[in-house]
């Protein structure tokens, strides 16, 4: 059974960086194959691809937001961290970690329940 | 980016209504485009991959066509529990994408 769970603060400063852990379990990321995205969702608004790591530490990241974001994984934690530079008040959002393998089409199957972080002062 | 546009932005259907929500990529993507299911305050729930394949647990009501830009996410007879946000999602090259959400509403 594979289950992911996002943690992180749900409070950030303008200018501060965000630091996000996605917890999982029922799957390795030293599976061939295997990756964990980050997405996010403002309020009322859609889906945002962030960013993406995979089995063999290949990181793919928004181009829009590339600047900001470092995504890292530690394989022995089943964990995946996502930090986020420069937080502004457009980035409150809900923010979900994912689970995806080519063998569901690239899509995301498994979902973290997602964390709201808002930005303010 | 590849840009993904879905159709219409809101609908309203009744139950045991046929509905229909298209997708549209900016450029070909194959067969890589994904639909979800957002319920308020939830997480999405995969629906569909690779445009056509049924998630397991998926209510057989549901199915995906469409390959190259043009895609379509059917439910056959519209259920209570289907009043909810759908999601495309393109996956055939990174960023990948979503389209902004079509929402379904009880009319």
């Amino acid at each position: 059974q594979i289950t992911l769970k996002e943690s992180g603060p749900t409070l950030v400063k303008p200018t501060q960086t965000l630091t996000l852990t996605c917890t999982f379990s029922g799957f390795s990321l030293s599976t061939s194959g295997v990756g964990v995205g980050w997405i996010r969702q403002p309020p009322g608004k859609a889906l945002e691809w962030l960013a993406l790591i995979y089995w063999d530490d290949d990181k793919r990241y928004s181009p829009s937001l590339k600047s900001r974001l470092t995504i890292t994984k530690d394989t022995s934690k089943n964990q995946v961290v996502l930090t986020m530079t420069n937080m502004d008040p457009v980035d409150t959002a809900t923010f979900y970690c994912a689970h995806t393998t080519p063998y569901g089409g690239n899509s995301f199957d498994y979902w973290g329940q997602g964390t709201l972080v808002t930005v303010s002062s | 980016d590849i840009q993904m546009t879905q159709s219409p932005s809101s609908l309203s259907a009744s139950v045991g209504d046929r509905v229909t929500i298209t997708c549209r990529a900016s450029q070909s993507i194959s067969s890589y485009l994904n639909w979800y299911q957002q319920k308020p305050g939830k997480a999405p729930n995969l629906l569909i991959y690779a445009a056509s394949s049924l998630q397991s647990g998926v209510p057989s009501r549901f199915s995906g066509s469409g390959s190259g830009t043009d895609f379509t996410l059917t439910i056959s007879s519209l259920q209570p529990e289907d009043f909810a946000t759908y999601y495309c999602q393109q996956s055939y090259t990174t960023p990948w994408t979503f389209g902004q959400g079509t929402k379904v509403e009880i009319k």
